[in-house]
């Protein structure tokens, strides 16, 4: 029983360059999300879909790309990687409004 | 637009012992109430919800909390700690029509033995 499973779980990266978070899911759900986890600050929604070829802009959009193709797959692109995008990255899938919310084991993404 | 605080950043205690962890919100609309715990190096576990009906609400591993309309808080408690729930916890709302969550920025509960 997979549940929500991220790719990679440690990246560093170099300032500029490009990089893509994956994120599956199992169980049929339609709502999935990506949030990042900052030392302080909880976790900060990023972007987030609906369902397949729907997306939209969470808290924090700014750097990050969104695509939903499938129901099961909801990747994270970082088109110019920048210090500041330093994180840990949450992915997360529920079936809707009021259920679990399902989330990954995080990605760790260093970017120097 | 809603937000949630947790107002103690740390709390440390005594094995055996009781702990509350405080959350207040804000929302001008009817919501959903959340407590999730992290593990080091893990991802996020839903301890309990909130949804509708009672307001009391009982989770895994002990915990129960309450929903609280007027005082706009949904408080976490256990009446006796033990060394493994040692860990971050985060209160979460969302609006009732949306699976959006907004996190407050976490409590980390340390058990002494």
């Amino acid at each position: 029983n997979a549940g929500v499973t991220q790719t990679p779980k440690f990246q560093v990266l170099k300032t500029g360059q490009s990089m893509t978070l994956q994120c599956a899911q199992d169980m049929n759900h339609e709502y999935m999300s990506w949030y990042r986890q900052d030392p302080g600050m909880g976790l900060r929604l990023i972007h987030y879909s609906v369902g397949a070829g729907i997306t939209d802009q969470g808290e924090v959009p700014n750097g990050y790309n969104v695509s939903r193709s499938t129901t099961e797959d909801f990747p994270l692109r970082l088109l110019s990687a920048a210090p500041s995008q330093t994180s840990v990255y949450f992915c997360a899938s529920t079936r809707g409004v009021g259920n679990t919310i399902y989330f990954g084991e995080g990605s760790w993404l260093t970017v120097v | 637009a809603q937000s949630v605080t947790q107002l103690d950043s740390q709390v440390p205690v005594f094995e055996e012992a009781p702990v509350e962890l405080r959350c207040n919100y804000s929302s001008s609309v009817s919501v959903y109430l959340f407590w999730y715990v992290q593990y080091p190096n893990q991802g996020l576990q839903l301890l309990l919800k909130y949804l509708s009906g009672s307001t009391l609400v009982k989770g895994i591993n002990g915990f129960e909390a309450e929903f609280n309309k007027s005082q706009t808080s949904f408080h976490l408690r256990k009446p006796s700690v033990h060394i493994s729930d040692t860990a971050e916890y985060f209160c979460a709302v969302s609006e009732g029509d949306t699976d959006k969550l907004i996190f407050g920025t976490g409590t980390r509960l340390q058990v002494f033995p």
